[in-house]
């Protein structure tokens, strides 16, 4: 099973809809999520930390399930600029303060006009 | 405006030659990152440093080598290029929180022919 796990889409949505998908993470001593957007042929940028209380951002709102271990995207009134690709990285810290910090393969996003 | 530069941009070169993507950043950042970035794989760490005369190896480091003689520069060697290390390589920075965001350089797309 992988580290982390996104579906890859693509997904093909109406300019306007809301859309989400999730992230699966198979360690549960992960302690830092987040969500990096990363367009065509371009570098990730970070879109938002992901915490325990859940967060919102605007439009996007980032969701944190810890006892699924997984973590969520959700995009309301979604805009032809959201068309990208989404990341799903998790963090894990260790005690001897060494981290590993796991990438997704990336959800592909596509708003349809 | 602080920055992170990857140089060169692209790079044809031949098996067994050595390369050498340098990177280099201006936000006096600690950790930095080596990434490479393949279809289905998503970004998978290479060697990071957390700082001059650290560094460690990532998931994926063998055929490579980083050294870190200051702050702002994690130039990354293939000391013998094979065509399997064709990929986009991104370098990463961060300040030092394990929770901070990462900044990564435009990316070098390397071909190893």
């Amino acid at each position: 099973r992988k580290e982390v796990e996104q579906d890859p889409g693509p997904f093909n949505v109406p300019e306007g809809a809301t859309v989400a998908f999730n992230c699966t993470y198979s360690n549960s001593a992960s302690q830092s999520f987040f969500w990096y957007r990363q367009d065509c042929r371009k570098e990730p940028k970070l879109l938002m930390s992901v915490y325990s209380s859940g967060n919102e951002d605007g439009r996007f709102t980032a969701q944190l399930n810890r006892a699924s271990q997984y973590i969520s995207l959700l995009i309301r009134d979604s805009k032809l600029s959201d068309s990208a690709t989404y990341l799903c990285v998790v963090n894990i810290l260790s005690n001897f303060g060494n981290e590993k910090l796991t990438f997704g393969t990336g959800t592909r996003l596509t708003i349809i006009p | 405006d602080a920055e992170i530069t990857q140089s060169p941009r692209h790079k044809i070169t031949e098996t067994g030659r050595q390369v050498t993507l340098a990177c280099h950043q201006t936000w006096n950042h600690n950790n930095m990152f080596w990434y490479r970035q393949d279809l289905g794989h998503g970004l998978r760490l290479i060697h990071y440093s957390y700082g001059v005369q650290d560094t460690n190896k990532g998931e994926v480091s063998d055929g490579y080598s980083v050294s870190r003689s200051n702050t702002e520069d994690l130039p990354l060697t293939l000391e013998s290029a094979a065509s399997s290390q064709t990929s986009v390589y991104f370098c990463a920075s961060r300040s030092g929180s394990d929770t901070g965001e990462l900044f990564f350089g435009e990316g070098s797309r390397l071909t190893v022919l």
